[in-house]
């Protein structure tokens, strides 16, 4: 099953709006991380989020992170058509000793188009 | 240029005839994994390696073989390739868990099979 789950799973904006997008995933993580992809090509890592973490910027991202309800948002400021791309969200889950696994699951992505 | 390559980029082939998709990553990282990338399925994981010689199963590794003979390579193998295989491959690098704790993943530019 999904780790993470995006939402929404398209978004559709004008030149300048801000865009949200959310991710809720089902167990304990080592971090959370979005990556974004333009169609086709490979994912290209954006920010990452540890546990102990609860907001965290980069540019014109903003990302937060709500442990006690496994959930997680993307915010992107002033938006471009150059944004328009997908957006995944993907965990680093531990197990019960607090050890990650080592391994990312993605969740299935928001379609971002930001238009001129 | 650090990078994670792929070859080829697009193949087409037949049912049964095995086939052997290329992966290599020059940033001396440790960890490496394969995913496909499937319309409304997003991202899962096939085989993932920790380092060399040690490789495991991801969430959809049917059908599917890797190996880990050296750090910078990690071959997909696909012995008798089905209809199902036709899919966006991607494989990803990053350093080990235990080396930063946070696993930030490169990814390589896809491969697009088609299996007739």
């Amino acid at each position: 099953s999904q780790q993470g789950e995006e939402d929404p799973q398209a978004l559709s904006i004008q030149e300048g709006e801000n865009a949200t997008m959310n991710c809720s995933y089902k167990t304990s993580i080592n971090n959370l991380q979005w990556y974004r992809q333009n169609s086709g090509r490979g994912l290209f890592h954006l920010i990452l989020i540890r546990s102990n973490e609860r907001e965290k910027h980069s540019g014109r991202l903003r990302v937060t992170l709500d442990t006690s309800k496994k959930s997680s948002s993307l915010l992107i400021t002033a938006s471009r058509a150059a944004d328009t791309a997908s957006y995944f969200c993907a965990t680093d889950a531990i197990n019960a000793g607090g050890t990650s696994y080592g391994k990312l699951t993605f969740g299935q992505g928001t379609i971002l188009t930001v238009h001129p | 240029e650090a990078q994670v390559t792929q070859n080829p980029r697009y193949l087409i082939t037949v049912t049964g005839k095995k086939l052997t998709v290329t992966c290599s990553q020059n940033m001396n990282h440790e960890y490496m994994s394969w995913y496909r990338q499937d319309p409304g399925l997003g991202l899962r994981q096939i085989y993932y390696s920790m380092n060399v010689e040690v490789t495991d199963k991801g969430d959809v590794p049917e059908g599917y073989k890797v190996s880990r003979k050296e750090k910078r390579n990690f071959p997909l193998i696909l012995e008798s390739p089905s209809p199902n295989q036709t899919s966006l491959y991607f494989c990803a690098s990053s350093f080990s868990v235990a080396r930063t704790r946070y696993n930030e993943q490169f990814f390589g530019p896809g491969t697009r099979l088609t299996v007739l």
